[in-house]
C-alpha cells in the first residue's frame, strides 16, 4: 500500500496568515502515460464529509476560493491557504489514487490563533 | 443534483454481518459511467478505502478487510449496498458512501455518514 503522512499533524494560524500542510508519499504518485500526480485534497468540517479542495495535485475545484492552491510532484505535495479564514477551520487529508487500495493521509486540524 | 443517504443499524453485535445501503437521489444510477463505494473514518484508523463496484461491473476491494467485504449495485432500486461479515470492534466507525467516475479517481460526491457501533 502506498502510505501517506501529512504534517504537522495540527497547526494553529493567525487570521489573514498562511497556513502550509506537507503530505508525502511512500512512493511516487506521478504517472508518467500523462505527467500527471494522483493527488486530491479535502477538507472536512465537523460533523460533514469530507469535500474536494484540489485534485491532479494543484487542480482548484470549481467553486474553491483562490486562496486554495496545491504545489508538488512525486511524492511530495503541499497546500497552501494564502490567507487563513475563520470558515478555514477544518481537518485537511491528501489522498493519492495512483493504486488501490485508496490511501489517505491521517489528517491536519487547522485552527484559528 | 444527485446525493447519497446511507441507511442502516447504529448498533451491531461483534461476529455479526452488517449491511448498509446507500440511496441515491436525484438521478437514476442506470447506465450511468460511474463507481459507486464506500469509506469509512474512525479516530484510531482515520478514513480507510473499503471498495467500490464499478459501471463496467468490475469490483475492488481493500485487501485489509480479507474478503469480508461485498459491494452491490441494485439499479432497479436505485440504491448500492455493503456487506461487512465477522464484525469486530474495529469495525466501529462512520460509514460513508461515495462515487467516483473511475477507479483511479477522487471521490467527488459523499453520503452523510452513518456510525456504526459494534458491540454486544
Amino acid at each position: 500500500d502506498i502510505v501517506m503522512t501529512q504534517s504537522p499533524d495540527s497547526l494553529a494560524v493567525s487570521v489573514g496568515e498562511r497556513a502550509t500542510i506537507n503530505c508525502k508519499s511512500s512512493q511516487s504518485v506521478l504517472y508518467s502515460g500523462n505527467n500527471k500526480n494522483y493527488v486530491v485534497w479535502y477538507q472536512q468540517k465537523p460533523g460533514q464529509p469530507p469535500k474536494k479542495l484540489i485534485y491532479w495535485a494543484s487542480t482548484r475545484a470549481s467553486g474553491v476560493p483562490d486562496r486554495f492552491s496545491g504545489s508538488g510532484s512525486g511524492t511530495d505535495f503541499t497546500l497552501t491557504i494564502s490567507s487563513l479564514q475563520a470558515e478555514d477551520v477544518a481537518v485537511y487529508y491528501c489522498h493519492q489514487y495512483y493504486t488501490t487500495p485508496h490511501t489517505f493521509g491521517q489528517g491536519t486540524k487547522v485552527e484559528i490563533k | 443534483q444527485v446525493q447519497l443517504q446511507e441507511s442502516g443499524p447504529g448498533l451491531v453485535k461483534p461476529s455479526e454481518t452488517l449491511s448498509l445501503t446507500c440511496n441515491v437521489s436525484g438521478r437514476s444510477i442506470a447506465g450511468l459511467s460511474f463507481c459507486w463505494g464506500w469509506i469509512r473514518q474512525s479516530p484510531g484508523a482515520g478514513l480507510q478505502w473499503i471498495g467500490n463496484v464499478c459501471y463496467s461491473g468490475s469490483a475492488h476491494y481493500n485487501p485489509s478487510l480479507r474478503g469480508r467485504v461485498t459491494i452491490s449495485v441494485d439499479t432497479s432500486k436505485n440504491r448500492f449496498s455493503l456487506r461487512l461479515t465477522s464484525l469486530t470492534a474495529a469495525d466501529t466507525a462512520v460509514y460513508y458512501c461515495v462515487r467516483s467516475e473511475e477507479i483511479l479517481n477522487w471521490f467527488d460526491l459523499w453520503g452523510q455518514g452513518t456510525l456504526v457501533t459494534v458491540s454486544s
